[in-house]
């Protein structure tokens, strides 16, 4: 079976540019999270999707953050434009009843 | 507002010894509990998961307990090995979407 895909793997970008994550779920797996993990800290949920749709995205930085989720199966997370405090590592994860796995994450520097 | 905490962030052991990690959390209406594993550079893997209804759960060397209403739960990992060296994270479900909470995590290494 294979897992959650992520890319890019890493990535640097100056203050204020833009930035997208991909992520392929498993197959047959209705619900995708992002979550974001600063260094030293434990994930933090941005989004959950059920299908193509958002089922909560309280925490998610509404001004700058965007994500889709394109027919049920891929999405993409988006940052426009990037602040410092960004700096972290994006995971993309899917479950199927309850049972999670997540991709090996993006790890995103903002110079 | 629920808050995961994980108390020691880092532990040292040598090889062979009984590995304790706790988890305690504020809110004792919680659906679910999960232990992970995270490596360096790596994504996060699922070890136990605990609904709310059960006292504990077991899977090979790793047991894992739950006390909902002192808000706790221990993982022990019996007679440590040092591919046991990782960062262990524990995570609170509210409710069955599958949203989790996460601690920060304890980072243990395994000394041979």
């Amino acid at each position: 079976e294979a897992g959650v895909a992520q890319s890019p793997r890493y990535k640097i970008i100056e203050k204020r540019q833009s930035v997208a994550f991909w992520c392929n779920p498993i197959s047959g797996h209705a619900t995708l999270y992002w979550y974001q993990q600063i260094l030293g800290q434990g994930p933090k949920l941005l989004i959950q999707f059920q299908n193509n749709g958002v089922v909560d995205d309280s925490q998610l930085p509404k001004d700058r953050f965007s994500a889709e989720r394109l027919k049920g199966v891929d999405s993409t997370l988006k940052i426009q434009p990037a602040k410092l405090e960004d700096s972290a590592v994006y995971l993309c994860a899917s479950s199927l009843e309850l049972t999670y796995f997540f991709g090996q994450g993006t790890r995103l520097t903002v110079v | 507002k629920q808050e995961v905490t994980q108390i020691p962030a880092a532990l040292s052991v040598p090889e062979g010894e009984n590995l304790v990690l706790n988890c305690s959390f504020t809110d004792s209406a919680i659906y679910n509990l999960q232990w992970f594993r995270q490596d360096p550079g790596k994504g996060l893997t699922s070890l136990l998961l605990i609904q709310s209804s059960q006292r504990e759960q077991t899977s090979g060397r790793l047991n894992a307990s739950l006390d909902k209403s002192s808000g706790r739960s221990t993982l022990y990992i019996a007679a440590s090995q040092p591919g046991d060296s990782a960062t262990y994270l524990c995570a609170v479900a509210p409710d069955s979407w599958g949203k989790l909470q996460f601690g920060a995590g304890t980072q243990v290494v395994v000394t041979p």
